[in-house]
């Protein structure tokens, strides 16, 4: 069946990194687009990022933009989230998802829906 | 505060129907973009439960059901259960953002 499972979650200071990984299984990887998104303790979602099958394409988060990368190995069935220059207000739940739907508007590709989500891994940004 | 606006609760007893809000703006779900929604159940991960504004995965009973109107959107649960107690979430796009975009999330109490 199809499962994502993050990793790499932890404590870590304020200003520091960390990188997250999704292990994918159950479906053809090198086909979707996959996403990151968050969810602050008690508080609701909010998308980070995603990234096209081949990797070519890249959008992210205001909030993220400049301090976090994605990335993908294909070969692996692998997705990535490197986080640098950490604040407190990262401290979520970090859970990798299937873009499970897009549409294309003027040529460029609009991911839709999430589908399915992975455990999700704790990350907390504190001195 | 999210881009898109959502109850932050709902109540119902048992057999009763609820509905959920989610309000966008022109430039989400009143440019077109599709609204989908999920469920999380405590402690675990969101799952989808409507997509394309009111498609059901397989496994979703169909007492879940969405719509779509112009800058709005709206899930409706029917014959209320009690493991439906969750939070509930809309989502979509946005073109001024240029990413996804959520609700804030409402809690769904069954009393």
């Amino acid at each position: 069946q199809v499962q994502l499972v993050e990793s790499g979650g932890g404590l870590v200071k304020p200003g520091g990194s960390l990188r997250l990984s999704c292990a994918a299984s159950g479906f053809t990887f090198s086909d979707y687009y996959m996403s990151w998104i968050r969810q602050a303790p008690g508080k609701g979602l909010e998308w980070v990022s995603y990234i096209s099958s081949s990797g070519s394409t890249i959008y992210y988060a205001d909030s993220v933009k400049g301090r976090f990368t994605i990335s993908r190995d294909n070969a692996k069935n692998s997705l990535y989230l490197q986080m640098n220059s950490l604040r407190a207000e990262d401290t979520a739940v970090y859970y990798c998802a299937r873009v499970a739907g897009s549409i294309t508007i003027f040529g460029v590709v609009i991911p839709n829906w999430f589908d399915p989500w992975g455990q999700g891994t704790l990350v907390t940004v504190s001195s | 505060q999210s881009v898109l606006t959502q109850p932050p609760s709902v109540s119902g007893a048992p057999g009763q129907r609820v509905t959920i809000s989610c309000t966008g703006s022109s430039s989400n779900i009143g440019a077109g973009f599709d609204v989908h929604w999920y469920q999380q159940l405590p402690g675990t991960a969101p799952k989808l439960l409507i997509y394309l504004n009111n498609n059901r995965p397989s496994g979703v009973p169909d007492r879940f059901s969405g719509s779509k109107s112009g800058t709005s959107a709206s899930l409706a649960i029917t014959g209320l259960q009690a493991e439906d107690e969750a939070d509930y979430y809309c989502q979509s796009y946005d073109s001024s953002l240029s990413g996804s975009i959520f609700g804030g999330g409402t809690k769904l109490t069954v009393l």
